[in-house]
């Protein structure tokens, strides 16, 4: 079973802090994504990598930063928190090119920017 | 423009009778087409995809999806709902910009619940 793990189900942080959302996968995937969820709005894409130390923009990468040293992590950030970055945030991982590859999603962390 | 449109925010359907939760796309080509879940403070879960072949597509949990190329539909469909089924359902079509990187363009989501 691919298993995506995320290193806080709940987090609560001060507008101005630095944030740090970890992914971890342990499928050997190449791709790795960060999402946002917000009600109404679905799954908004905010980066994702194709390979390590490489990175796309999505859809909404405005106030984020993601970091990819190593294949089986992905890390997102938040440079400086605001309140309109509270959301639940998803990390995903799929094989890389061609077929139609699913992706699989870890279970979330629900940020809360005060 | 490629896009997603899932028409109802909620379903709500008696235990035992069927279940349609519906999906439009638009997307140059030929679409590859997904359906997940998400349980209640839960990630999403894939339950099952269509990319060629048969337009009626099984998947996890009794569910099916029939693919209708005319209609640009991917209903999501199951013949007989249980209680447990109550959850939030996306829909999604691949991005044919993204080059191949397997992005994928999600639908708002669509709230099932099912009653017993």
């Amino acid at each position: 079973d691919v298993k995506v793990t995320q290193s806080s189900r709940y987090l609560v942080k001060r507008t101005g802090e630095k944030v740090f959302l970890e992914c971890v996968q342990d499928m050997d995937h190449e791709n790795m994504f960060w999402y946002r969820q917000d009600p109404g709005l679905g799954l908004r894409l905010i980066y994702f990598s194709y390979d390590v130390k490489m990175k796309e923009k999505g859809d909404i990468p405005e106030g984020y930063s993601v970091s990819r040293e190593k294949k089986e992590r992905f890390s997102l950030i938040l440079e400086s928190a605001s309140t309109n970055q509270t959301s639940m945030y998803l990390c995903a991982s799929s094989l890389r090119i061609g077929g139609a590859y699913e992706q699989y999603f870890g279970p979330g962390t629900r940020l809360t920017v005060t | 423009a490629q896009s997603v449109a899932q028409p109802e925010d909620q379903v709500n359907v008696a235990e035992g009778n069927p279940l349609t939760v519906k999906c439009t796309y638009s997307v140059s080509g030929n679409p590859y087409l997904f359906w997940y879940v998400q349980y209640p403070n839960r990630g999403l879960q894939f339950l099952l995809k269509y990319i060629t072949g048969d337009n009626l597509v099984k998947g996890s949990y009794g569910f099916e999806a029939e693919f209708n190329k005319s209609q640009t539909s991917f209903h999501l469909k199951k013949p007989s709902a249980l209680v447990s089924d109550s959850a939030l359902y996306f829909c999604a079509v691949r991005d044919r910009r993204a080059g191949g990187y397997n992005k994928l363009i999600f639908g708002a989501g669509t709230r099932l619940a099912v009653h017993p």
